[in-house]
């Protein structure tokens, strides 16, 4: 059966540091891979979407960028983080066109 | 470009009343999917349906049912006799068939059922 992990679950980092997310999908290949924020008491914001390696489809303009280095494995990352980046981040994986399989979050603070 | 809209941010209602949250999109494809997820206070999201643009049929699940209008391009959920299990974030999510896989959910309604 298909599994996605996504770590860390909790992440505080200061203001201007670096940021790397990951998050790998098992058992399955080609799967369409997505990263979403959850700012608190909002909805479920797209970052970005990858149909296949290499391939990202970004969103909305910020301060972070994503990679897909391999079939399975999804990178969000920062240079620098703003305060404006805390939130619950999240990202799932969806086979075409049925529903989408969520990781358990990383909920990220900026101090 | 599609989009989601779910216009109610939050609902409170007591434990067995029931609660309907409405769900309208925009989407220039004939061929769509929409579904709706749960989001418990714990974070995770859990699918609860999926209905496809030919299929009109409005579907009953337990104490949830769906009522899927293209006229209107609505897709409405309600909870029948609300438990308090039901306090949680729901969304509902559009993607296109010839969208590149674009997933897109709505803001979400925050559901507070009251003991």
């Amino acid at each position: 059966s298909q599994t996605i992990h996504q770590w860390p679950a909790t992440l505080v980092q200061p203001v201007g540091s670096p940021l790397s997310l990951e998050c790998t999908v098992e058992g399955t290949s080609n799967p369409n891979l997505y990263w979403y924020r959850q700012a608190a008491g909002r909805g479920l914001q797209l970052l970005f979407y990858s149909v296949g390696i290499g391939q990202i489809s970004s969103e909305v303009p910020q301060n972070l960028s994503a990679s897909r280095p391999q079939d399975r494995q999804f990178i969000l990352s920062s240079k620098k983080l703003l305060l404006s980046d805390s939130g619950f981040y999240l990202c799932a994986w969806r086979p075409e066109n049925t529903e989408a399989f969520f990781g358990q979050g990383t909920r990220l603070t900026v101090v | 470009a599609q989009k989601v809209t779910q216009a109610q941010t939050e609902i409170s209602v007591v434990e067995k009343e029931d609660v309907t949250l409405d769900c309208v999109y925009e989407t220039r494809d004939t061929t769509y999917y929409l579904f709706w997820y749960k989001q418990p206070p714990s974070g995770e999201l859990v699918f609860l349906i999926r209905r496809n643009s030919f299929d009109e049929q409005n579907e009953i699940s337990g104490r949830y049912s769906w009522n899927f209008q293209k006229s209107t391009s609505s897709f409405n959920f309600t909870i029948t006799a609300s438990q308090v299990v039901d306090s949680a974030v729901y969304f509902c999510a559009l993607s296109e068939a010839m969208g590149n896989n674009r997933l897109a959910f709505g803001k979400g309604n925050q559901v507070v059922v009251i003991p």
